[in-house]
């Protein structure tokens, strides 16, 4: 079965710091990659996706990700941090299994930023 | 273009009583996915919809049941509850094909359930 592990559950910056959120998956095939921001009170925004290709992936946000399969890694950058940035952070595997969709999530890493 | 609109977004229930969610889609969108968020156990999975048939389902009771409409609408129903059913509910939306699709999901603000 798949899974997402986030191995922080909290982080702090400070401001126009950089950020990186660490996630790591299992899955057998090729994965489908998602992270997914939320903010108190609110559902969950996309912010960058990755099915194939380039390794690099841009978000919304100023936010990228790199695939590492050798890893087995998708970990969520930014070179500089908004105070905006403050909110929890999850990331999610694909599943298509019965020809459907289901997200399997990370617990989600809260993110403080300090100014 | 609308998002993912659900109703109602804050409810207070007592035990042994039983909820209805409801969650309308993105136009066009066929696929609805509903999840349950709790502090304790994160997101999970609760199950998807498309065109009127249950395509996936998580590991929950039979007390959590849904349907979808045939204008793709979708409501989630829980009976009995317990104390441990307070949670926020995520409806999410993708446009589905029969063989799947890119995973991409689009998530509502969320139905906010207390259980007293």
């Amino acid at each position: 079965a798949q899974s997402v592990t986030q191995p922080d559950i909290h982080i702090t910056v400070s401001e126009g710091a950089s950020l990186e959120l660490r996630c790591n998956y299992s899955y057998g095939a090729t994965p489908y990659l998602f992270w997914y921001v939320q903010s108190p009170g609110q559902g969950l925004q996309l912010l960058l996706k990755y099915f194939s290709g380039d390794t690099l992936v841009q978000g919304i946000k100023g936010f990228e990700a790199e695939f590492k399969r050798s890893q087995s890694s998708f970990n969520l950058r930014k070179p500089s941090v908004h105070w905006s940035d403050a909110a929890e952070y999850f990331c999610a595997v694909a599943n298509f299994t019965g020809g459907g969709n289901k997200l399997t999530f990370g617990t989600g890493t809260q993110l403080k930023v300090e100014l | 273009k609308a998002g993912v609109t659900q109703t109602p977004r804050y409810l207070i229930k007592t035990r042994g009583q039983q909820v209805t969610l409801s969650c309308s889609p993105i136009s066009g969108h066929r696929s609805v996915s509903w999840y349950q968020q709790t502090p304790g156990q994160g997101l999970q999975f609760l199950f998807e919809y498309f065109s009127e048939t249950q395509r996936n389902k998580g590991n929950f009771p039979g007390r959590f049941s849904g349907r979808q409409f045939s204008n793709s609408r979708s409501e989630m129903n829980v009976s009995t509850l317990e104390l441990g059913d307070s949670a926020l509910y995520l409806c999410a939306s993708s446009y589905g094909t029969s063989g799947g699709d890119t995973g991409e999901l689009f998530f509502g603000e969320g139905s906010r359930l207390t259980v007293l």
